[in-house]
């Protein structure tokens, strides 16, 4: 069964320094999708980047951006320049592609960030 | 263009009461997923529709949860009798299911309060 671990229950940074998101999944997959959902205390979940596994190059959102090992099978998530704005709960999710799969996202535990000022 | 739509915003009940969850999802999308979060368990999938037909509902906890979606526009989360263990936050997602697009839009949530 695949599982997504995000070893980080609370993370902290200062305001406009840089900070990382651990992911690390488990799969016996090829093709599959990772995603990082942010859930701002308005819980609402909101997509902030994913990325393709048959894709090498890291997806990059504007001050978001991945670092992909899919050897490693690990999918950490860097906010650049970090906002007050950026402070939220953010989520690891995976899902295989839906030939011959679910349509399932499974979630890792999420992370709370907390941003300084 | 309007986002899922996820209705009422908040619901408290007392044990033992029928509870309906609603969700508009958005339009043009074929899949629709209900999910529930705690603290406990974190997000989970209950049951999702490709084409308003329940694909999976393994996720469902039990004979207490039911779920419907008689249209393309709409669908029902309905917990009876709803027990105190039930209070969480259900999330509504939808998504257009092919290969070019395959990302989840959430709704706003209900937190569900049972007491």
């Amino acid at each position: 069964a695949q599982t997504v671990t995000q070893s980080q229950p609370e993370m902290s940074v200062q305001e406009a320094e840089t900070v990382t998101l651990s992911c690390t999944y488990d799969t016996s997959e090829s093709d599959y999708y990772l995603f990082w959902y942010k859930q701002p205390p308005s819980r609402q979940m909101i997509l902030v980047i994913r990325q393709e596994a048959y894709k090498q190059q890291n997806a990059t959102e504007n001050r978001f951006s991945v670092n992909f090992q899919k050897a490693a099978k690990s999918f950490s998530l860097k906010i650049s320049d970090s906002q007050l704005g950026d402070a939220a709960m953010y989520f690891c999710a995976y899902k295989i592609p839906e030939e011959g799969g679910s349509e399932k996202l499974v979630f890792g535990k999420g992370t709370k960030l907390t941003v300084n000022p | 263009d309007a986002g899922v739509i996820q209705s009422p915003r908040h619901e408290v009940t007392e044990m033992g009461q029928e509870v309906t969850l609603r969700c508009k999802p958005i339009s043009g999308h074929n899949s629709l997923f209900w999910y529930r979060q705690t603290m406990m368990r974190g997000l989970e999938l209950l049951i999702y529709f490709n084409n308003n037909v329940p694909i999976d509902d393994s996720g469902m906890p039990e004979d207490r949860f039911s779920a419907k979606m008689p249209n393309a526009s709409f669908s029902t989360l309905k917990i009876q009798p709803s027990e105190p263990r039930d209070s969480a936050v259900y999330f509504c997602a939808s998504s257009r299911r092919n290969r070019a697009s395959y990302e989840q839009y959430f709704g706003p949530g209900t937190r569900l309060t049972v007491t």
